[in-house]
């Protein structure tokens, strides 16, 4: 099946810094990648929609100048959480869709998990 | 997208068959169903999908209400590995369209 790779897997970071996360398909054009942030013991919630070439939809209550999003190509998406604070401490998940598969399933990435002291 | 009912939690002997309902009465006509699964701090892996017929893969059945308001997910010979959150979704298929989670099953399968 294709393949999500998110990087990096793992982050901690201080209080008040940027943290960057990647996003790539690594066998499949993507001309739309999702991102999704998950709090312990909850579901998974959407936080955008990333359009290569084009600005990301942002859900309702998620702030677009608190998470930066960049899908500059048609593999790599990118989630920057600017001056982040510990309430942001989560695990970040992307997914993509293969645009030749017909059967419009999501392929998702292995997540990151950002730490935030 | 219509929104999916799961119970919270179920549990399972290993080697017998996990059945895993959802049920999705305001689906309409052009929505497909769905099923993940997340092993903790992984991504999502799809399992199955379909529109109204029963399908089958090498990982599980979905069996489908006529009336379409309901599915079952079937594991048939659950493994320890298959404990997971299982999660139903229903969405029509159409590039960009996104998918929304709701809280799925958590599913434990006992040795």
């Amino acid at each position: 099946g294709a393949v999500v790779s998110q990087h990096p897997s793992w982050v901690i970071c201080k209080s008040g810094t940027s943290v960057k996360i990647e996003c790539r398909s690594l066998d499949f054009q993507a001309t739309t990648m999702f991102w999704y942030r998950q709090f312990p013991k909850q579901s998974l919630m959407l936080m955008a929609t990333s359009n290569e070439g084009s600005k990301a939809t942002y859900e309702q209550g998620v702030e677009k100048d608190k998470f930066l999003i960049n899908h500059a190509s048609l593999t790599l998406s990118t989630l920057t959480v600017t001056s982040a604070h510990p309430e942001d401490s989560s695990f970040y998940i992307c997914s993509a869709g293969h645009r030749g598969s017909g059967t419009g399933e999501l392929f998702f990435g292995e997540g990151s998990r950002l730490t935030v002291l | 997208d219509a929104k999916t009912t799961q119970p919270p939690s179920m549990d399972c002997a290993e080697g017998r068959a996990a059945n895993l309902p959802c049920n999705h009465s305001t689906i309409s006509g052009n929505e497909y169903v769905y099923w993940y699964r997340q092993i903790h701090s992984q991504g999502p892996q799809y399992i199955i999908h379909g529109l109204k017929n029963n399908e089958t893969n090498e990982m599980a059945s979905l069996i489908i209400t006529e009336d379409r308001k309901s599915s079952t997910l079937i594991l048939p010979h659950a493994t320890l590995r298959d404990t997971a959150v299982y999660y139903c979704i229903v969405r029509v298929v159409r590039a960009g369209n996104q998918f929304y989670f709701g809280t799925g099953t958590s599913l434990t399968v006992i040795p």
